[in-house]
């Protein structure tokens, strides 16, 4: 069965720090990958994702995310954050033929002026 | 982008009751929902994948009698809690799955706050 796990459950940066939220999944097959955020109070957004092609996937409002298939990952990156970026954000892996949705736990962000 | 509602967008109920959520999809037609639960501080849940014109298919635990679902048109997919408990207190949200050109994306409703009492 297809698992996602993200290790930080809390990040708290100062604005312009750079961030990087990790992600990893646990399936041997081929994956879409997805990065989401929800700002609060609000529902679930797209910020990026992976079906193929360059690892590297840039997103919106600045994020971008590298899949490194060796270490079954997808992590998050922003090289400075703002203080509009405080939300929780999910990272979440498709496969299997599927088109279920399977997410990991979240990470709160909270960055302060 | 695609638009998804939810409706209500909360609501309080007493112990026992049944509760009907909406999902709509406003400008494209989705021949698949998806309904998760996500609990406070927690990841969303999938419940079940609806599909229009068919039954519902539900994850593992996810009580079918319980969690009703409806998918009987192409924008419109209904959850319907049935002899609400608190236990079933939680946010629930849905999504659809969006066809060309952004195919095999999910757009997210807001979410329904669900409190039994």
């Amino acid at each position: 069965a297809q698992s996602v796990s993200q290790h930080n459950h809390h990040v708290i940066l100062s604005e312009a720090a750079s961030l990087e939220l990790g992600c990893n999944y646990s399936y041997g097959g081929t994956v879409n990958l997805f990065w989401y955020v929800q700002y609060p109070g609000q529902h679930l957004q797209l910020l990026l994702k992976y079906f193929s092609g360059d690892p590297l996937v840039k997103g919106i409002k600045g994020f971008e995310a590298e899949f490194i298939k060796s270490k079954f990952s997808f992590n998050l990156r922003k090289p400075s954050v703002q203080w509009s970026d405080t939300a929780e954000y999910f990272c979440a892996v498709k496969g299997g033929g599927t088109d279920k949705l399977i997410f990991g736990t979240g990470t709160r962000l909270q960055v302060f002026p | 982008g695609a638009v998804v509602s939810q409706h209500p967008s909360w609501v309080i109920c007493k112990s026992g009751t049944s509760v009907k959520i909406e999902c709509r999809s406003l400008d494209f037609q989705a021949t698949t929902m998806f309904w998760y639960r996500q609990f406070p501080k927690q990841s969303l849940m999938l419940m079940a994948t609806s599909n229009e014109g068919s039954k519902a298919t539900y994850e593992q635990g996810v009580e079918k009698d319980k969690f009703l679902i409806n998918h009987a048109s192409l924008t419109l997919s209904t959850l319907t809690v049935t002899s609400a408990h608190p236990e079933d207190s939680s946010f629930y949200i849905c999504s659809a799955l969006t066809s060309a050109p952004s195919y095999n994306e999910q757009f997210f409703g807001p979410g329904t706050r669900l409190t039994v009492l």
